[in-house]
């Protein structure tokens, strides 16, 4: 069965643009979770799409959003880029989205750099 | 808000050696999950173990194991026989009832040959 899947691997952008990330889960996997990861930070939660519906947010501003289709693969956007936002972005996706015990498989990561 | 805490940055062990990387979180909450994940250079997160919170009994996959202690909100992670590929950083993530994962900062692990 294939893994989670994410493209671009790699992205550069300039500060002010738009990006769209996108990923896709591992067949029959519903949720899916989108990360931030940093240096700095360590791993930020960034938000969790299960069924088509955000279950879960993090804290992040109104600039990162995401959505996710009815074949669970999702998409993060991320609007009027700031320098801050060069990260690796990871997503996850586990297979069901109830509260049982949930692993999460994550993928291979967007490494965004803006310039 | 739940906080994960990994106060070792970075550890070295000598190949065939045991280490401990240290783990530690605050919760409200009484049932919830325990991961440590493993991030090797430039390559996936994957998951090394997990812990139940409702389970007294300590978590055990070959070489890793965990000592699990909720009262302390503490979960150290155990390498026994340290091997070259167990260099990676590691990360301790918390899952709680509304399936929001929350991780530390990472202990990097470098095993000397």
């Amino acid at each position: 069965k294939a893994g989670v899947t994410q493209t671009p691997r790699y992205l550069i952008k300039t500060r002010g643009q738009q990006v769209t990330l996108s990923c896709s889960p591992i067949s029959g996997h519903r949720s899916v979770s989108w990360y931030q990861q940093t240096p700095g930070q360590g791993l930020q939660f960034l938000f969790e799409y299960f069924s088509e519906t955000q279950r879960n947010k993090g804290n992040f501003p109104g600039r990162f959003s995401g959505r996710q289709f009815s074949n669970s693969r999702s998409e993060m956007n991320v609007s009027t880029l700031e320098l801050g936002d060069s990260a690796l972005y990871l997503c996850a996706s586990s297979l069901v989205g109830d509260y049982s015990y949930n692993e999460q498989f994550f993928g291979p990561g967007t490494r965004l750099t803006v310039l | 808000a739940q906080t994960v805490t990994q106060s070792q940055p970075e550890m070295s062990v000598q190949e065939a050696e045991t280490v401990t990387l240290s783990c530690t979180y605050d919760t409200s909450e009484s049932d919830y999950y325990l991961f440590w994940y493993k991030q090797p250079p430039s390559r996936q997160m994957i998951l090394v173990i997990r812990q139940e919170a409702y389970k007294q009994q300590n978590a055990t996959e070959n070489r890793f194991s965990v000592n699990f202690q909720k009262a302390a909100k503490s979960f150290s992670l155990k390498i026994s026989d340290s091997q070259l590929g167990d260099a990676a950083m590691y990360f301790c993530a918390y899952r709680d009832n509304f399936n929001k994962f929350y991780f530390g900062s990472g202990t990097k692990l470098n095993v000397k040959p």
